[in-house]
């Protein structure tokens, strides 16, 4: 069974533009995690969809919003972009029941210049 | 706000010797998840401890849930270099809830051949 996949895998933007990061989940998962990486900061949670609707969301500006397709895809949006934005954005896909395990994808590298 | 203090930040070692991690937080957790992450991909779980006190085995791995489960360690016995890697705790919220982690920031470890 193919594993999570997410595209692009590398990203250049520059400030004040804005990017949209693809997920693909593993056939039959329903949910879609996407988290922040950063040196700093380490993994942080962004938000979480289930049957194409936002279920939990973290502590990240009104910037930051996702969908969810009815296929499961989901995407995740930054609009004007800043320095501080520049992370590795990771999905990770269940099932969808809470203690399902989560598979995470390899990211998309994004750098704002 | 639930945070996981996580330590050393780096570790080098070489090929063969101990290491233990420490994975550290004021909060309880319902359970706490180990994850290696490998450069260019996305983290991968390893083990998933749920019971206070509960110590699990993988191979030359152990981990241990720590009895008030707000804290656990992670023991590498005779290290080889495959197992370099960020090494992640994550801790799953007092709802169960495996889609929002609270990730430490990590351990690096690298041994050496």
């Amino acid at each position: 069974k193919a594993g999570v996949t997410q595209t692009p895998r590398y990203l250049i933007k520059t400030r004040g533009q804005q990017v949209t990061l693809s997920c693909s989940p593993i056939s039959g998962h329903r949910s879609v995690s996407w988290y922040q990486q950063t040196p700093g900061q380490g993994l942080q949670f962004l938000f979480e969809y289930f049957s194409e609707t936002q279920r939990n969301k973290g502590n990240f500006p009104g910037r930051f919003s996702g969908r969810q397709f009815s296929n499961s895809r989901s995407e995740m949006n930054v609009s004007t972009l800043e320095l501080g934005d520049s992370a590795l954005y990771l999905c990770a896909s269940t099932l969808g029941r809470i203690v399902d395990t989560q598979y995470f994808g390899p990211g998309t590298r994004l750098t704002v210049l | 706000t639930q945070l996981l203090e996580q330590s050393p930040q780096f570790l080098s070692i070489q090929e063969g010797e101990n290491l233990t991690v420490y994975c550290n937080s004021s909060s309880v957790f319902s359970s706490l998840q180990w994850y290696r992450q490998e450069p260019g991909e996305g983290p991968v779980l390893l083990v998933t401890v749920v019971t206070g006190g509960e110590v699990k085995k993988l191979k030359r791995l152990t981990f241990q849930f720590g009895d008030a489960r707000k804290d656990s360690s992670l023991h590498i016995t005779a290290a080889q270099p495959g197992d370099t890697g960020l090494y992640l705790c994550a801790g799953v919220g007092s709802g169960g809830s495996n889609y929002k982690l609270t990730f430490g920031k990590g351990t690096l470890l690298t041994v050496n051949p």
